[in-house]
């Protein structure tokens, strides 16, 4: 059983689509993240919810918007897709907001044309 | 702003050998300080952490170094294996009502045979 599960696991879409990743943890876990890796293997925070509330939005611009439908969910949804999101994105969970240790999915590897 | 600078980029050792990856952090709120380890196509995963409150920290193959005066830590691989090549990266977290986690640009270790 896979902790914490992102699909799909590659996406290729053209600029100026929409599309959506989706996340799912069977780890009982309160608080859930997207993070976003680029090119350079940077890792930066995008959003975290606790309980479906969000709580931290790191000036994403406004084309992405999660939705956490229930604390086990968390989704990702992307509008006018430019070249610039390209990146792998990554959803991970802890067991609650003061809880330090992130559970990792295996990423979303996200390429615009 | 990076808040956590991490060196070096990249990192050759021979098997057996002592890998050394080290993380300088500017803000002195930072009470946690992990280190994750990522394989190729597979998302981060916690490795070792350490709080202010202690210097050293090991974890069989594994310890962190921390020097609160200098705001510096680093990671010690002892006996490297082929099997430690991975991406490492260094983390940074405060405590209080924004629990994010932020990340060095990590440091990617080959260990060769």
């Amino acid at each position: 059983d896979t902790a914490v599960s992102q699909t799909p696991k590659y996406l290729v879409t053209q600029m100026g689509n929409d599309k959506s990743i989706k996340c799912e943890q069977n780890l009982g876990h309160d608080t859930m993240y997207w993070y976003k890796q680029d090119s350079k293997k940077f890792l930066k925070i995008m959003f975290s919810y606790n309980n479906k509330e969000l709580i931290i939005n790191e000036t994403v611009p406004n084309r992405f918007s999660p939705k956490s439908p229930d604390k086990a969910h968390l989704n990702l949804h992307i509008n006018s897709l430019e070249l610039g999101d390209s990146a792998v994105y990554f959803c991970a969970s802890s067991q609650d907001l003061g809880d330090e240790k992130l559970f990792f999915g295996s990423g979303t590897q996200l390429s615009v044309l | 702003q990076q808040q956590v600078k991490q060196s070096p980029q990249s990192l050759i050792v021979q098997k057996g050998g002592i890998s050394i990856i080290n993380c300088a952090y500017e803000n002195t709120a930072f009470d946690y300080f992990p280190w994750y380890q990522q394989f190729p196509g597979k998302g981060p995963a916690l490795l070792i952490a350490i709080r202010p409150d202690v210097s050293e920290k090991k974890e069989g193959r594994f310890t962190i170094s921390f020097n609160k005066s200098a705001k510096q830590f680093s990671l010690h691989i002892m006996d490297s294996q082929p099997g430690d090549s991975a991406t490492y990266f260094c983390a940074a977290k405060t405590r209080g009502s924004n629990y994010k986690l932020t990340f060095g640009k990590g440091t990617l270790l080959t260990v060769n045979p």
